[in-house]
């Protein structure tokens, strides 16, 4: 069964450092999105990508966040310069973006470690 | 703006026996779609079941089953013969279904559900 993969599993970086962190959506899927999950609180939507460019985001992607899909089968999410509070689960998901259920489909995650 | 509550933080549950959890939602919109995720210990949230809002009919998959309660924004999720594979956090989740929402979800808290042998 297809399914969303993250890569890494767990990634630890030092403050004010760049990190990129990747993604594979199902290959016949539209949609994109990261979300992210600071431990013990709920997900977060961070933004949505749609036909090579950003169709939603949230007030937390601000200027230090960018997302692309640079070679149309991976999606990448890059925090410019990373900051403490960043330390959380990023979630990847895609979906069909067919109207009616639009189902997403979740990777695994990356657990992202800022000291 | 959407906001979801799932006000059970934590709940457990003997192997074999019925647990409901419970999950309210606000929103000002007719036309939209609710979920329950579940995510393990390996962190990979998996669908386990959703609810077409114009729908009254309630959502069953196997053992999971849902009461949805429009009027009250209610969406509770039942687990019948409830087994140790079960135990995980527990997500509720909406979905818009208007044009521009571009189908983001918005989360509930969780509920982090124990199965006890």
């Amino acid at each position: 069964e297809p399914e969303v993969t993250q890569t890494p599993s767990h990634q630890v970086t030092q403050m004010g450092q760049e990190v990129i962190l990747r993604c594979v959506p199902i290959s016949n899927h539209l949609y994109f999105y990261w979300y992210r999950q600071i431990l013990g609180q709920k997900v977060e939507f961070l933004v949505s990508f749609y036909n090579n460019e950003i169709s939603e985001k949230s007030e937390i992607f601000d200027d230090q966040f960018s997302v692309e899909r640079p070679d149309g089968s991976n999606f990448t999410l890059k925090i410019r310069s990373t900051k403490l509070e960043d330390s959380a689960m990023y979630f990847c998901a895609s979906g069909k973006g067919l109207a009616g259920y639009n189902i997403q489909y979740f990777g695994a995650g990356t657990r992202l470690s800022v000291l | 703006a959407q906001t979801v509550t799932q006000s059970q933080p934590e709940m457990s549950v003997q192997e074999a026996e019925t647990v409901t959890l419970s999950c309210t939602y606000d929103t000002s919109e007719s036309d939209y779609y609710l979920f329950w995720y579940k995510q393990p210990p390996s962190r990979q949230m998996i669908l386990v079941i959703r609810q077409e809002a114009y729908k009254q009919q309630n959502a069953t998959e196997n053992r999971f089953s849902v009461n949805f309660q429009k009027a009250a924004k209610s969406f509770s999720l039942k687990i019948s013969d409830s087994q140790l594979g079960d135990a995980a956090m527990y997500f509720c989740a909406y979905r818009s279904d208007s044009g521009g929402s571009n189908y983001k979800l918005t989360f509930g808290k969780g509920t982090l559900l124990t199965v006890n042998p």
